[in-house]
């Protein structure tokens, strides 16, 4: 499967516990990015990432949310203490480069998260 | 600050109607703008990608156009099925590679 995974694909959570959000990037690919959909709204910009480095994070909510992407293995998004705010569909995009305009983002399923 | 602005919200058309969906954008310092279509509790399916450079893509019964100028670009399904029933997304791209994305136009293709 050469598309982008990101597991687990429904994730349940009481309000103060904390949530892990996985994505695997197309193969060759180097860039990650993270979207959130609340309900009834588009979709908006969370983090843009790089192999070991953020570089634009201006759409992450200031607490309880980081993202990471390690050299080895997926990029992750955790979202501490949740709250029933954080219910929505969390979507992962990668790019193989972030020089060329005609370099599509390519999306995986998503990730649709619960607060109880 | 980027936005994107997607007419009409809904459509719902009979089947074999040729149909046009709208995006605006307010900054037209953009990189390319991408359609997606997205289907129901699924992801978002890439459908057509236009370069700032161009005025249209197209692809199969789909055909995309971009004026810049103007901050528009239209959608245009040609000869509609039910299986086009989805919401379709437009997205511009910016030179820090986020994408901007519009709310959406909910389609709906009646048999």
């Amino acid at each position: 499967n050469a598309g982008v995974m990101q597991n687990p694909r429904h994730l349940v959570r009481r309000r103060g516990q904390e949530a892990r959000l996985r994505c695997s990037p197309m193969k060759g690919h180097s860039h990650v990015y993270w979207y959130r959909q609340l309900p009834e709204e588009g979709l908006k910009f969370m983090v843009y990432l790089q192999k070991e480095n953020i570089i634009d994070e201006s759409g992450m909510p200031k607490e309880r949310f980081s993202a990471e992407f390690p050299k080895e293995g997926p990029s992750i998004l955790r979202i501490q203490q949740v709250v029933r705010g954080d219910s929505a569909a969390y979507f992962c995009a990668s790019s193989p480069s972030l020089i060329t305009s005609n370099q599509p983002q390519h999306f995986g399923d998503g990730t649709r998260l619960s607060i109880l | 600050k980027q936005e994107v602005t997607q007419i009409p919200a809904a459509l719902s058309v009979p089947e074999g109607e040729n149909l046009v969906l709208n995006c605006s954008f307010t900054d037209s310092a953009i990189y390319n703008l991408q359609w997606f279509r997205q289907d129901p509790g699924k992801g978002l399916t890439s459908l057509l990608l236009i370069q700032s450079s161009q005025r249209e893509q197209t692809s199969g019964r789909l055909n995309a156009s971009l004026d810049k100028s103007s901050g528009r670009s239209t959608l245009y399904i040609a000869a509609s099925q039910p299986g086009d029933s989805a919401t379709y997304l437009c997205a511009v791209g910016t030179s820090g590679s986020r994408l901007t994305f519009g709310e959406g136009t909910q389609l709906t293709v009646n048999p």
